[in-house]
């Protein structure tokens, strides 16, 4: 089945200590989001790409970065995590704007903990 | 600026019993308004979605949805709650980005617990 998988789905790493989580679709969408969502949140959009074109949201800190090698994968690079970064994070795909048969696609998630 | 609001933090319903779970939103435009569904660790389904047409919308497990203009609402709806529908409830509005992308503004979700 066509999806969006998210490696790993569990992700513990130390205050400081840069960490990439991985996320890739069989979709063959052009369009790849990350969301943070911290605990009882609502997911918040970091950033996304159309194709190659990156598109960060004003209030992503600098200390998140992302990387789309080839319209399979993305990647979510967190330069030095804090202890405030610890959350899930959702990766979404979807093929292009919104009608009706379009929509985002979840992953499943990583659960970035920091110790 | 875009907004969606879920007033209804949790709920806890009987099993068996009808669910309407509220939501609000704010946005200049047509709205494109979805509701997902979040199980504990996992990533978000999408139960239904409104683009324009018929206000009342058909979703997968039963669960319906009504679009609202003039109250700038659409509450999620289901006659009968069964007991592997509690989770957390997501609504979401669509938002134009520019080009060909969009984005998703969601509200905080509303946690269903169901009771036997």
């Amino acid at each position: 089945d066509a999806m969006v998988i998210q490696n790993p789905r569990y992700q513990v790493t130390q205050f400081g200590k840069p960490v990439t989580l991985s996320c890739s679709q069989t979709l063959n969408h052009n369009v790849m989001y990350w969301y943070q969502q911290k605990s009882s949140q609502a997911p918040k959009l970091l950033f996304h790409y159309y194709d190659k074109d990156f598109n960060n949201e004003a209030d992503t800190p600098d200390n998140f970065q992302s990387r789309r090698p080839n319209t399979s994968f993305c990647f979510l690079d967190i330069r030095s995590p804090g202890l405030g970064d610890a959350a899930m994070y959702l990766c979404a795909t979807s093929r292009v704007r919104f009608d009706r048969d379009s929509q985002q696609y979840f992953g499943p998630g990583t659960r970035l903990t920091v110790t | 600026a875009q907004s969606v609001t879920q007033p209804d933090i949790h709920i806890t319903v009987s099993e068996g019993a009808s669910l309407e779970l509220r939501c609000n939103y704010s946005y200049g435009a047509t709205p494109y308004l979805f509701w997902y569904v979040q199980s504990p660790g996992q990533g978000l389904q999408l139960l239904l979605k409104y683009f324009s047409g018929d206000t009342l919308v058909q979703g997968i497990k039963g669960f319906e949805a009504e679009f609202k203009r003039s109250q700038s609402s659409f509450n999620l709806r289901k006659p009968s709650v069964h007991w592997s529908d509690a989770a957390e409830y997501f609504c979401a509005v669509g938002v134009y980005y520019g080009g060909a992308t969009n984005k998703l503004i969601f509200g905080t979700g509303t946690l269903l617990a169901v009771q036997p």
